[in-house]
């Protein structure tokens, strides 16, 4: 079962930023917080990962709270083609790849 | 760079049929991972390759099989096809430290 949990849909303007939040309460200290989105009928795309420190990319920045129990993705200026399921998971580093994704959030950026 | 790549795209079968797909990684990429994508189930861990070896393996039947070859290219194969293995089945691969997986545009299962 996905360790996550994140609001099933939400909407956002065209041009705002669109802030995704994720409990990860049962976090472990090695595990990292990852986001992916997907794209109708199309294969995640990674956006960003975080341990404990927030980070910022050209896509999108994680903030994570200091006790890791949850986190937000921020997209800055969100565009219809942000339109999209965002997946919020939790994993450890360097045991291969075994992505457990939860149902996501299906975020509608509208015009 | 290439990106992951999966063939075919789309596929029908019958049931009881057996059918293969495949999956190039990126290049250099010695991980491969396979994912099925239902409506009801949503994205689910089938299993993993690195180095022609299961690493990981997620909970499905013994119908559900794969193989990595020596150019880490990736073949999975699902025997006695059932009306709930349609599903769109995801390849992913990831290079040295496991960081981050790369996704392909699937393959489309459809089982009549």
């Amino acid at each position: 079962d996905a360790k996550t949990t994140q609001p099933p849909s939400m909407d956002c303007a065209e041009g705002r930023a669109a802030n995704l939040p994720c409990n990860h309460s049962t976090i472990s200290g090695n595990e990292y917080v990852y986001w992916y989105r997907q794209i109708h009928s199309q294969g995640p795309q990674y956006i960003i990962h975080g341990l404990k420190n927030n980070e910022t990319n050209e896509m999108a920045s994680l903030i994570i709270t200091e006790d890791r129990k949850s986190s937000t993705l921020i997209l800055p200026h969100a565009t219809l083609r942000d339109t999209a399921v965002y997946y919020c998971i939790v994993r450890v580093q360097g045991y291969g790849q075994n992505f457990v994704f939860g149902p996501g959030t299906r975020l509608s950026v509208l015009p | 760079k290439a990106g992951v790549t999966q063939t075919p795209r789309y596929l029908i079968k019958t049931r009881g049929q057996q059918v293969t797909l495949s999956c190039s990684p990126i290049s250099g990429h010695r991980s491969v991972s396979w994912y099925q994508q239902t409506p009801g189930q949503g994205l689910q861990f089938l299993f993993e390759y690195f180095s022609e070896t299961q690493r990981n393996k997620g909970n499905f039947p013994g119908r559900f099989s794969g193989r990595q070859f020596s150019n880490s290219r990736s073949e999975m194969n699902v025997s006695t096809l059932e009306l709930g293995d349609s599903a769109l089945y995801l390849c992913a691969s990831s290079g040295t430290g496991d960081i981050e997986a790369f996704f392909g545009q699937g393959t489309r299962l459809t089982v009549v």
